[in-house]
């Protein structure tokens, strides 16, 4: 399809262990970032990739998450020693250059037992 | 602390009648604003948005007001539509370009036929 592409749409994983989420942009965006959505939240901004610049790690909430882009396309987050606290929906979304509306894939739903 | 504050968690509004949703912000060095409308299980889609130099954007049945010196905008949807029923994020960020998103929690929308 033409859209964001997440995977997985569901992870469900035990406390202490590492999960990867992936993101496919959309073709041609050069701009890419990684959200979550906790229960009743709005979305939480974790971090940011703009072609071959320094990514923009700002919101990541710990040294257990990271993110990398690889080929300026497909992004992976990984969460390492995974806590209850990291459940919820991780949304990634693209944008073209010069543009600021994000496009949004459909989120994958972490759930840490 | 909440940048970006939706402080109505619900609205309920009839079909064919108009929606008013609000949105405050705290932070001055934002200057582009955006709404987005999510379904459950799905991402985030773009709805509109508007720049600071302007104080209201329309597109079809949307239309966004902005209020800087009250540091407020409103999303006004009519005539409201049963389809229209989701929740509906407001999102600010500093700069147009590239820039992370800040969004409100939300405001779920139930427009009843």
């Amino acid at each position: 399809g033409a859209g964001v592409s997440q995977s997985p749409s569901n992870k469900v994983t035990e406390k202490g262990k590492d999960v990867e989420l992936r993101c496919d942009p959309i073709s041609g965006h050069t701009a890419l970032y990684w959200y979550r959505q906790s229960l009743g939240q709005g979305l939480e901004f974790l971090i940011y990739f703009q072609g071959n610049s320094a990514p923009d790690k700002s919101g990541l909430p710990s040294d257990r998450f990271s993110a990398e882009r690889t080929g300026g396309s497909v992004s992976t987050l990984t969460i390492q020693r995974t806590q209850q606290e990291d459940s919820a929906v991780y949304l990634c979304a693209s944008t073209r250059t010069g543009k600021a509306e994000q496009f949004f894939g459909p989120g994958t739903r972490l759930t840490v037992l | 602390d909440q940048q970006v504050k939706q402080n109505s968690p619900s609205l309920s509004v009839q079909e064919g009648r108009i929606s008013i949703l609000n949105c405050d912000y705290t932070n001055s060095m934002f200057d582009y604003f955006l709404w987005y409308k999510k379904y459950p299980a799905e991402g985030p889609t773009f709805l509109i948005s508007i720049s600071s130099i302007k104080d209201k954007n329309e597109d079809g049945r949307f239309t966004v007001f902005l209020n800087k010196s009250a540091k407020h905008l409103s999303l006004h949807i009519v005539p409201s539509q049963p389809g229209d029923s989701a929740v509906y994020f407001c999102a600010a960020s500093a700069g147009e370009y590239g820039n992370k998103l800040v969004f409100g929690a939300g405001t779920i929308l139930r427009v009843k036929s």
